[in-house]
């Protein structure tokens, strides 16, 4: 079936806009994580969401961050008053509970540039 | 907290030999699996393999194999007979099990290249 699919590919934006980064799970997994991976930092969990519990926010490196999943498909992740340190790709990964496996597949990411 | 580290920032490999990656981690927990990607420059991350800590057989996957001690914590990545199409960032992962998800823990990566 269909793997884990994101938008946009790439993102250029200027310091101090809004931007959405959208992520499509695979159908069926009950759980999705974004991830941040830049060249300072390696790959950085921001927040996830399992099922219908509140998402575990820990993540996430400032209020800037915000993310949504609406009817336990789509997730959209907002950054606001973007800064150029958020430059970085923005990777997605969904799954299945533990008990069913639990590995996590990742979509392609966006790349996102801070002017 | 659980920590990942993967002491070998670049390595290379001459097409049809073997190469180890080597990855060690911390953590207090019993009960996770620990797993590799690979990221090729498209980006992707892609699951090369997976082990279960409860399981003390070592994964295979075809040319990709692990040497998994629980005990030492390490969790080391062999790929026999290296194709071209091996070249990429190999990340170890750490994942803690509980009742529910939760987030994988990565090491910094190591940078393969097979040199033909």
């Amino acid at each position: 079936g269909a793997g884990v699919s994101q938008s946009p590919s790439n993102k250029v934006t200027e310091k101090g806009k809004d931007v959405e980064l959208r992520c499509d799970p695979i159908s069926g997994h009950t759980a999705l994580y974004w991830y941040r991976q830049s060249l300072g930092q390696g790959l950085e969990f921001l927040i996830y969401f399992q099922g219908n519990s509140a998402p575990d926010k820990s993540g996430l490196p400032s209020d800037r961050f915000s993310a949504e999943r609406t009817g336990g498909s789509v997730s959209t992740l907002t950054i606001q008053r973007t800064q150029q340190e958020d430059s970085a790709v923005y990777l997605c990964a969904s799954s299945l509970p533990p008990v069913q496996g639990g590995t996590q597949y990742f979509g392609p990411g966006t790349r996102l540039l801070v002017l | 907290a659980q920590t990942v580290t993967q002491s070998q920032p670049e390595m290379s490999v001459q097409e049809a030999e073997t190469v180890t990656l080597s990855c060690t981690y911390d953590t207090s927990e019993n009960n996770y699996y620990l797993f590799w990607y690979k990221q090729p420059p498209s980006r992707q991350m892609i699951l090369v393999i997976r082990q279960e800590a409860y399981k003390q057989q070592n994964a295979t996957e075809n040319r990709f194999s692990v040497n998994f001690q629980k005990a030492a914590k390490s969790f080391s990545l062999k790929i026999s007979d290296s194709q071209l199409g091996d070249t990429a960032m190999y990340f170890c992962a750490f994942m803690r099990l509980n009742s529910g998800n939760t987030p994988l823990v990565f090491g910094k990566g190591t940078r393969l290249s097979v040199i033909a």
